[in-house]
């Protein structure tokens, strides 16, 4: 199974600063397509999670564009330019490239 | 509009089993995948499967195999995660999740109590 890993697990932020989030994977996520299957989710307090970004980089509709996905291969960033107060809650990475689809452990974001 | 309606909170005896819906609505239900995704209190999300709702065809993580059975019904747009022989560590709440490039929908979660 491919295990991901994140850090920091807990990040306080202060609203109007940048954050970033990193994601690295025990195998790369780049497929032959060229696409590096890394997912980005944010669960805030009793909801369920909620896509952000897709394929690495890419933002879901409605997602605003503070948020932002880089990386490739193994090594992936989550960065939000400005944190606002609705920006809490916990965010994964999920790898989307073979079964079993793996989570990391969660990063809380506390503003 | 797009959703996906779960079934209501359960509470079942060790050994016992659970059987859970996802009704979707607002899309084509057989042209994604539905998944289970789980997440026990306080922790994070574990991915159980996927059905294919056109196919049937499912993909279960190994630790689940054997005790974990998704089902779908196309006439109702209704996919069925059933877990059997269950235990006290598979309290959690379990979601239905979907979409054509990620989860870009989930269901609102079913809590599944395991208890004596």
């Amino acid at each position: 199974d491919i295990v991901m890993t994140q850090s920091p697990l807990s990040l306080p932020v202060t609203p109007g600063e940048p954050a970033s989030i990193s994601c690295r994977s025990s195998q790369s996520l780049l497929d032959s397509n060229g696409f590096n299957y890394l997912d980005w989710y944010l669960q805030q307090a009793g909801q369920s999670p909620q896509l952000l970004i897709y394929l690495g980089s890419t933002r879901a509709s409605g997602v605003p564009d503070r948020f932002s996905g880089s990386g490739s291969g193994t090594n992936f960033t989550l960065k939000i330019s400005r944190v606002e107060a609705e920006d809490a809650g916990v965010y994964y990475c999920m790898q989307a490239l073979q079964n079993p689809l793996t989570f990391g452990q969660g990063t809380k974001v506390e503003i | 509009q797009v959703q996906l309606v779960q079934s209501g909170a359960e509470v079942k005896k060790p050994g016992a089993s659970v059987k859970v819906s996802c009704k979707a609505s607002g899309y084509s239900f057989t042209s994604n995948y539905m998944h289970w995704v789980r997440q026990a209190p306080g922790q994070g999300l574990e991915w159980m499967g996927r059905i294919n709702p056109n196919s049937g065809d499912t993909n279960y993580a190994q630790k689940f195999q054997g005790r974990v059975t998704m089902t779908r019904d196309t006439s109702i747009s209704t996919a069925y995660m059933e877990l059997s022989r269950l235990r006290s560590d598979d309290t959690a709440v379990y979601y239905c999740a979907s979409g054509t490039d990620a989860f870009e929908i989930w269901g609102q979660g079913t809590k599944v109590t395991v208890s004596s």
